[in-house]
């Protein structure tokens, strides 16, 4: 079946530092990529998209490839805040407008100054 | 995008009674979702609530513990029923949108905690 596997967190790092959270899916047919953003306190932002092999979505400095070669969908910032302390999410969409999200586990984000 | 709110944004509840939480959207919308965040975990997809037919439920979810209503294409209803601490979780509702109905976006969610 569909799922989506993303690296464990917690995942500290300084201001500035760069950040890559790992996420690969399992899926059959071409899904849509996600990557959702949480934070403290809040609901989930869609912070970045990608529909099709060899897309990136950006977003907020944030972006992210779509490897069909690989199946994954690598969060990249080449220099974190202490604002983008949070919890981000990435999923995969399927059946187009009927189908539904599937999430990955999350990965908690700290930043510190 | 959409503005989504739901309400209410938080409840302690006790265990055996029911709430309904309510979401509302900006706009008119085809199909709202449900989905369930236990504590630390990831979202959980309850229903999908299309207006003018019934709910569809995911494998777990049934009716009679999570009705659902969906009365017009701005506004639709879960009800948690018969709580135990078990439900204790967030209630986030969702609506699809973007050109190729292929994005959704988020309410803030509702904090519900039984004792």
């Amino acid at each position: 079946g569909n799922s989506v596997t993303q690296m464990e967190g917690p995942v500290t790092l300084s201001e500035e530092a760069f950040l890559t959270i790992n996420c690969t899916y399992t899926a059959t047919g071409y899904p849509s990529l996600f990557w959702y953003v949480q934070y403290p306190g809040e609901g989930l932002q869609l912070l970045l998209k990608a529909t099709k092999a060899d897309d990136k979505g950006s977003n907020k400095g944030f972006e992210a490839t779509y490897r069909k070669e690989t199946t994954s969908f690598h969060l990249e910032k080449g220099s974190v805040q202490v604002s983008d302390s949070a919890v981000y999410f990435c999923a995969l969409m399927w059946g187009g407008s009927q189908g539904n999200l599937i999430f990955g586990k999350g990965t908690k984000l700290s930043v510190k100054p | 995008s959409a503005v989504i709110s739901q309400k209410p944004s938080r409840d302690i509840c006790q265990r055996g009674t029911s709430l309904t939480i309510q979401c509302q959207v900006d706009s008119q919308v085809t199909m709202m979702f449900w989905y369930r965040q236990q504590p630390g975990q990831s979202l959980t997809l309850i229903a999908t609530a299309n207006q003018g037919s019934e709910a569809t439920y995911e494998s777990g979810f049934v009716i009679d513990k999570f009705p659902i209503s969906r009365p017009n294409l701005t506004f639709s209803t879960l009800t948690v029923s018969n709580m135990s601490p078990e439900d204790s979780s967030i209630y986030l509702c969702s609506v699809e949108l973007g050109v190729r109905g292929n994005e959704q976006y988020f309410g803030p969610g509702t904090r519900l905690t039984v004792t």
